[in-house]
């Protein structure tokens, strides 16, 4: 397959929680990675695997596979997570990487 | 802690050739594939390539035959070139470590891919 499929954009009231998702028939083979993008700055990673988070990544940042859909979980949304995500994979062939459309992020 | 620092030409006439250069830093590039994204103005990430130590190299189908992904050992730093551009090769181009492991799973195995490490991005601009 050669899409990731994410809605355009969700909003979420500061403090409340947030589940972003990304559709493809290659995330029942790869697990998906998440990278957060602000306004002018490069991405960032912030999920990646099964649920691993990097270094300086706060906890609440999860993620999450079920058959081919991919979610990242903002638990208690700050003013600073409004961004845009995008999830990333291996295509099914394993030779090239895919890119979500990106989801926009709006914290109320 | 490993950086990435990328550079080159922003500004290029239709049917020139983009050419971009990013060094490593804090790692040898002898691990981990090295890889370049774009991002035309107001929209999405879009993977360009990728190329590992022993110089194998993965493009996306579309740009196939205008990219080449080279590696210079010697200076660890690694370069992408797009030949004939056009405008809809503008775009803030990202240099990037992606990296391939492999973790014991559950059933098995699970194959983890992601890219950590992101240069601060390159504005080209193709215009004549």
């Amino acid at each position: 397959s050669s899409e990731l499929t994410q809605d355009p954009a969700v909003s979420v009231a500061l403090g409340q929680t947030v589940t972003i998702t990304c559709q493809g028939d290659s995330l029942r083979r790869y697990f998906a990675s998440w990278n957060q993008q602000k306004p002018g700055q490069a991405p960032i990673l912030v999920i990646y695997g099964k649920n691993n988070r990097p270094s300086g990544i706060p906890d609440r940042f999860s993620g999450s596979t079920s058959g081919n859909t991919a979610s990242l979980t903002i638990t208690g949304a700050q003013a600073e997570d409004e961004a845009d995500y995008y999830c990333n994979c291996r295509d099914t062939s394993g030779n090239q990487y895919l890119f979500g459309s990106g989801t926009k992020v709006t914290v109320l | 802690q490993v950086q990435v620092q990328q550079w080159g030409a922003g500004l290029l006439k239709p049917s020139e050739t983009l050419s971009l250069t990013c060094a490593v830093y804090g790692e040898s590039l002898r691990g981990d594939y090295w890889t370049w994204i774009r991002q035309p103005p107001g929209k999405g990430l879009e993977w360009i390539g990728e190329i590992n130590q022993s110089g194998s190299t993965n493009q996306k189908p579309s740009l196939k035959s205008r990219v080449t992904i080279s590696v210079d050992m010697s200076k660890n730093q690694f370069s992408l070139k797009l030949n004939s551009v056009t405008a809809a090769d503008t775009a803030v181009y990202y240099c990037a470590r992606g990296v391939s492991v492999v973790v014991p799973g559950v059933m098995g195995l699970d194959y983890y891919h992601y890219m950590d490490v992101w240069g601060k991005g390159t504005t080209v601009t193709v215009s004549s």
